[in-house]
């Protein structure tokens, strides 16, 4: 079974601009968070999606949005981007989602985006 | 406030050396979980304990609910072993999101 794709891998913007980033989660897998990780603030979650639907939020600014498409796919979007959103965002897919968090999650090899 | 702290935040060993790292959090928790990162991102999961303990090869990690404390073992570690090691829970109270301690760096040497 192929594992969690994250597109791009890389990517550099300017501040201002916006970007979209992917995330492919396990086949057969519904659920898909992601996160946010900096050398300051560590790992942050962002949000998760389960069935199209957001079912989690962290505490990140309006900027940072996303979606998920029928085939579970899902996108992260952020708008006007600071020097700050400069990070490794990773996704992590599960075939569970619901109360009592107790199932495991498989994390994507993440995109590194630099705001120049 | 839900918290997760570890330590130490950075640990060398000799190989062979026995190694632990430690997890605590601050309210109750539906799972804990340990994992992986090597350089270039990519995080790997471990375990997932919501009590007792497990054990794959040379890793060993235990769970005390009533303590809420971790730990991770890593028997006659090797330099394959060197990474970040992070310790993430899911809260009682926050579904299944994680909510990550500061990570161990782990350096094994020859």
């Amino acid at each position: 079974k192929a594992g969690v794709t994250q597109t791009p891998r890389y990517l550099i913007k300017t501040r201002g601009q916006q970007v979209t980033l992917s995330c492919s989660p396990i086949s057969g897998h519904r659920s898909v968070s992601w996160y946010q990780q900096t050398p300051g603030q560590g790992l942050q979650f962002l949000f998760e999606y389960f069935s199209e639907t957001q079912r989690n939020k962290g505490n990140f600014p309006g900027r940072f949005s996303g979606r998920q498409f029928s085939n579970s796919r899902s996108e992260m979007n952020v708008s006007t981007l600071e020097l700050g959103d400069s990070a490794l965002y990773l996704c992590a897919s599960s075939n569970h989602w619901g109360a009592g968090g107790t199932y495991e999650q498989y994390f994507g090899p993440g995109t590194r985006l630099t705001v120049t | 406030k839900n918290e997760v702290e570890q330590s130490p935040q950075n640990l060398t060993a000799q190989e062979g050396e026995f190694i632990t790292i430690n997890c605590s959090y601050s309210v109750g928790i539906s799972a804990l979980h340990w994992l992986q990162q090597h350089p270039g991102g990519g995080i790997v999961s471990l375990f997932m304990l919501s009590s007792g303990k497990k054990k794959h090869g040379r890793l060993i990690a235990t769970i005390n609910i009533q303590e809420k404390h971790s730990s991770l073992h890593i028997t006659a570690s090797h330099p394959r072993d060197s990474a970040v090691y992070i310790c993430a829970v899911t809260f009682l109270t926050s579904g299944s999101r994680l909510t990550f301690g500061e990570g161990t760096q782990l350096t094994v040497n020859p």
